[in-house]
């Protein structure tokens, strides 16, 4: 079946830095890719998304881009912030609306 | 602003009992969702319901099940709670249709311990 495999964490980073959680998928068609973000003490939320091959979706700073011929969606950032210290999760979608998910990677920020 | 209310942040019930969650959301949404979230584990589905009535099981059905009596509130009951239920557990709502992906809105989880 279709699965989400995203890099190990906890990632701990200063700020300013660059960021990048790698986000892999296996999928027979053609999935929509999301990445979520959980801030401590809430559910999740969507940060960015892409329906299609070379799309790149953005948010608050973040990008990812599909990319069909490594079958990847990695996260990145130019330089975080604290206040982006959260657990990511990628996922992907495909037919019914049933998301799957990968482990999750915890990231802090440190000042 | 879309809002998914779970009843409870933390529950702590003994093995055996009768476990329910609630979850209700207030933008007249088709579907709803109950994952629960374990590290290392990500979220899994448990079961998702398309309509009021209607439920289908998700990836790990076992020892749960769900009730969907009106649109808008979405149940999930573990019938004899077990240790290994010990969890977060997420409750999620998006419109309906089969078109284009909808965006899943999740509650803030309610952390269950089963001791």
């Amino acid at each position: 079946g279709d699965s989400v495999t995203q890099m190990e964490g906890p990632v701990t980073l200063s700020e300013e830095a660059f960021l990048t959680i790698n986000c892999t998928y296996t999928a027979t068609g053609y999935p929509s890719l999301f990445w979520y973000v959980q801030y401590p003490g809430e559910g999740l939320q969507l940060l960015l998304k892409a329906t299609k091959a070379d799309d790149k979706g953005s948010n608050k700073g973040f990008e990812a881009t599909y990319r069909k011929e490594t079958t990847s969606f990695h996260l990145e950032k130019g330089s975080v912030q604290v206040s982006d210290s959260a657990v990511y999760f990628c996922a992907l979608i495909q037919g019914a609306q049933k998301l799957v998910f990968g482990q999750g990677t915890r990231l802090t920020i440190n000042p | 602003d879309v809002k998914v209310t779970q009843s409870s942040r933390y529950l702590v019930k003994r093995t055996g009992e009768k476990v329910f969650l609630e979850c209700v959301q207030d933008m007249d949404h088709e579907n709803m969702f109950w994952y629960r979230q374990d590290p290392g584990l990500g979220l899994r589905l448990i079961y998702f319901s398309y309509d009021v009535k209607m439920k289908e099981k998700g990836d790990i059905p076992e020892g749960y099940s769900v009730s969907r009596e009106k649109k808008e509130r979405f149940s999930l009951i573990l019938e004899s709670a077990s240790t290994n239920q010990t969890s977060m557990y997420l409750c999620a709502s998006s419109p309906g249709g089969s078109g284009p992906f909808y965006e899943q809105y999740f509650g803030p989880g309610t952390r269950l311990t089963v001791t």
